[in-house]
């Protein structure tokens, strides 16, 4: 059964810092690894999607690794905004067809 | 192209009463699947539906239960309802399956308050 777990539970962070946003999981026959970012009573956006055969993607000031032997992934955020503050989630999909996530890193970017 | 939809938005109920949330999926995707999301166990994945097939079930009760029609939309049905039932109900819809590893798009989602 696959596990996803994300550290650290909360981070705050002044504007301008750059940061990294962890995840872990416990099966290695992952299939692909998702970052979303929710905000407060809304859906999902999806950020970046990694698939297996895949090291890393980027999209923008995003940065997203996939590390399958190790059972991690990292979300770099460079020169971090106040419009980033949100929740980071991970989910790791495996072939037989789930979607599992972690708990979330709550993001706070103050001015 | 219209995003994931959901509604209603908002919905109260009484414990013992069944409820009906409904997913229209974006325009072109097969797949839609089902997730709640609670303070204490974040997201879990309910189920999720390709060509009117359930395709897998998360570990949750016989009372959860969906279906999906020949347009894709998709809906999700929670009988005698309990109180840990409140939670945020949210649909995903991709092309293909999950197991095919696309991007999910998520929709806003139906918060739902049972009393």
């Amino acid at each position: 059964k696959q596990e996803v777990t994300q550290i650290p539970a909360a981070l705050s962070v002044p504007e301008g810092e750059n940061l990294v946003l962890n995840c872990s999981f416990t099966d290695s026959a992952i299939y692909n690894l998702q970052w979303f970012r929710q905000d407060p009573g809304k859906g999902l956006t999806s950020l970046l999607l990694i698939q297996s055969s895949q090291r890393e993607q980027t999209s923008g000031r995003l940065n997203a690794s996939l590390d399958k032997s190790s059972g991690r992934s990292t979300l770099y955020i460079a020169a971090s905004q106040p419009g980033d503050s949100a929740t980071y989630l991970c989910a790791g999909g495996t072939s037989y067809g789930k979607l599992t996530f972690g708990q979330g890193t709550i993001l706070t970017v103050h001015p | 192209k219209a995003g994931v939809t959901q509604t209603p938005r908002y919905l109260i109920k009484t414990r013992g009463q069944q409820v009906t949330l409904s997913c229209s999926p974006i325009s072109g995707h097969r797949s839609v699947s089902w997730y709640q999301q609670t303070p204490g166990q974040g997201l879990q994945f309910l189920f999720e539906y390709f060509s009117e097939t359930q395709r897998n079930k998360g570990n949750f009760p016989g009372r959860f239960s969906g279906r999906q029609f020949s347009n894709s939309r998709s809906e999700m049905n929670v009988s005698t309802l309990e109180l840990g039932d409140s939670a945020l109900y949210l649909c995903a819809s991709s092309q293909g399956q999950l197991l095919e590893g696309e991007t999910q798009y998520f929709g806003p989602g139906t918060r739902l308050l049972v009393l």
